[in-house]
């Protein structure tokens, strides 16, 4: 069966740090990917999608990037965080062609402060 | 105007009640429908799809109306363990068939 793994649960940074939050996902090949955010008390906001190796869409402009160096693997980065980046970060795969919406991994709670 | 437009409320009813969310969508041409569920701290899971023709799943029925371009989602025989978020989500062609998420509507049942 197909999971998803994400880490780590929860993260403590200070302004100006770097970030490198993991996903990767087990028991399917070429899915689609995804990176979401949930700030405080808001809807998930989609940052990015990627559909094969090296394929990043970006879908608003921040201080994030995204890469996927591998079929199975999905990394958010930033080379510097800002206190705006706090927020509940939600890795997600999908498969193309598939109407099953997303399943998504259990998320990392980022602070910055 | 949002894409996807839920009450937030929250909803607090008692057990055993009737409740009823709305969602309503901005794209016409939106293609699939779910709901989702998102426990407190928790990752959103997928509830159920919704269909044309309105579809049920033990206590929960939801039901689609493509004219009005609303949906909706009635849970029965409310349980304490049904207390969540419930997140509108719709996708279509226009989108890249990306999911488009709702805020939420937050339901608590009370004993």
């Amino acid at each position: 069966s197909q999971t998803i793994h994400q880490w780590p649960a929860t993260l403590v940074q200070p302004v100006g740090s770097p970030l490198s939050l993991e996903c990767t996902v087990e028991g399917t090949s070429n899915p689609n990917l995804y990176w979401y955010r949930q700030a405080a008390g808001r809807g998930l906001q989609l940052l990015f999608y990627s559909v094969g190796i090296g394929q990043i869409s970006s879908e608003v402009p921040q201080n994030l990037s995204a890469s996927r160096p591998q079929d199975r693997q999905f990394i958010l980065s930033s080379k510097k965080l800002l206190l705006s980046d706090s927020g509940f970060y939600l890795c997600a795969w999908s498969v193309l062609g598939k109407d099953y919406g997303y399943t998504f991994g259990s998320g990392t709670r980022l602070t910055v402060v | 105007r949002k894409e996807v437009e839920q009450d937030p409320g929250p909803f607090n009813v008692p057990e055993g009640a009737t409740v009823a969310f709305n969602c309503t969508y901005s794209n016409s041409a939106s293609q699939s429908f779910f709901w989702y569920r998102q426990d407190c701290r928790k990752e959103p899971k997928l509830l159920m799809s919704v269909y044309s023709s309105g579809n049920e799943d033990g206590r929960f029925t939801a039901q689609l109306n493509r004219a009005s371009q609303y949906i909706s989602l009635l849970i029965r025989d409310s349980k304490l363990s049904d207390s969540a978020t419930y997140l509108c989500v719709v996708t279509s062609m226009e989108y890249g068939n990306k999911l488009v998420f709702g805020a939420g509507t937050i339901l608590r049942v009370k004993s």
